[in-house]
């Protein structure tokens, strides 16, 4: 079964730092993966995804992640966070259903917090 | 308007009440799901909707009841909860067909008494 781990729960980054979130998944094909950020008592809003092709990806709000397959990664970057990154991220594999549709495995999250 | 519509966004019930979160997409989606966010836990999927019908049932306690009248709303009907089933109910809604790209409501924020 389809599965995405996330292993650190929380990460503290200075403004201005740069970030890296890690996720890993295990899926027997071509995954397609996505990450979404959640900022408190909000909904989830997608930042990125990977279907194919270029293995980086680019998203919105500065963010971009790698798709490694030989490491079963798809790690999550910025170069300089600002204090409104300040969020929930959570890093997600697609698992197809019989009807050709597809659903989300979530990994546990990681939620980031911006220090000054 | 935004895609995904949720309401309420707050919900307290006792256990004998009985209620309904409500869910409406307007992004012409032609799939639904019901997700559960609990506190450090991933989250859960539900239920799926596929063109009104349900597709996936993750083995959800009777308590909980969806109905999709139509491609666009969805609702999950409350009864005789627990308190453990206090959490935050995510709608979402995708393309079939597509790359399975979700887009969701802010949820429901659901206390039982």
């Amino acid at each position: 079964a389809q599965s995405v781990t996330q292993p650190d729960i929380h990460i503290t980054v200075s403004e201005g730092a740069s970030l890296e979130l890690r996720c890993n998944y295990s899926y027997g094909a071509t995954p397609y993966l996505f990450w979404y950020v959640q900022s408190p008592g909000q909904g989830l809003q997608l930042l990125l995804k990977y279907f194919s092709g270029d293995t980086l990806v680019q998203g919105i709000k500065g963010f971009e992640a790698e798709f490694k397959r030989s490491q079963s990664s798809f790690n999550l970057r910025k170069p300089s966070v600002h204090w409104s990154d300040a969020a929930e991220y959570f890093c997600a594999v697609g698992a197809p259903l019989d009807t050709g549709f597809q659903k989300l495995v979530f990994g546990t999250g990681t939620r980031l917090l911006v220090s000054p | 308007e935004t895609g995904v519509t949720q309401t309420p966004r707050h919900l307290v019930m006792g256990m004998t009440n009985k209620k309904s979160l409500k869910c409406e997409q307007h992004l012409g989606h032609n799939a639904m799901y019901w997700y559960k966010q609990s506190a450090k836990k991933p989250l859960e999927l539900m239920f799926v909707y596929n063109f009104k019908e349900q597709t996936e049932n993750n083995s959800v306690p009777s308590r909980f009841s969806p109905e999709c009248p139509n491609s666009s709303h969805l609702f999950l009907h409350l009864h005789t909860l627990q308190p453990e089933d206090s959490a935050l109910y995510l709608c979402a809604s995708s393309q079939g067909g597509g790359t399975g790209e979700l887009f969701f409501g802010e949820g429901s924020r659901l206390t039982v008494l």
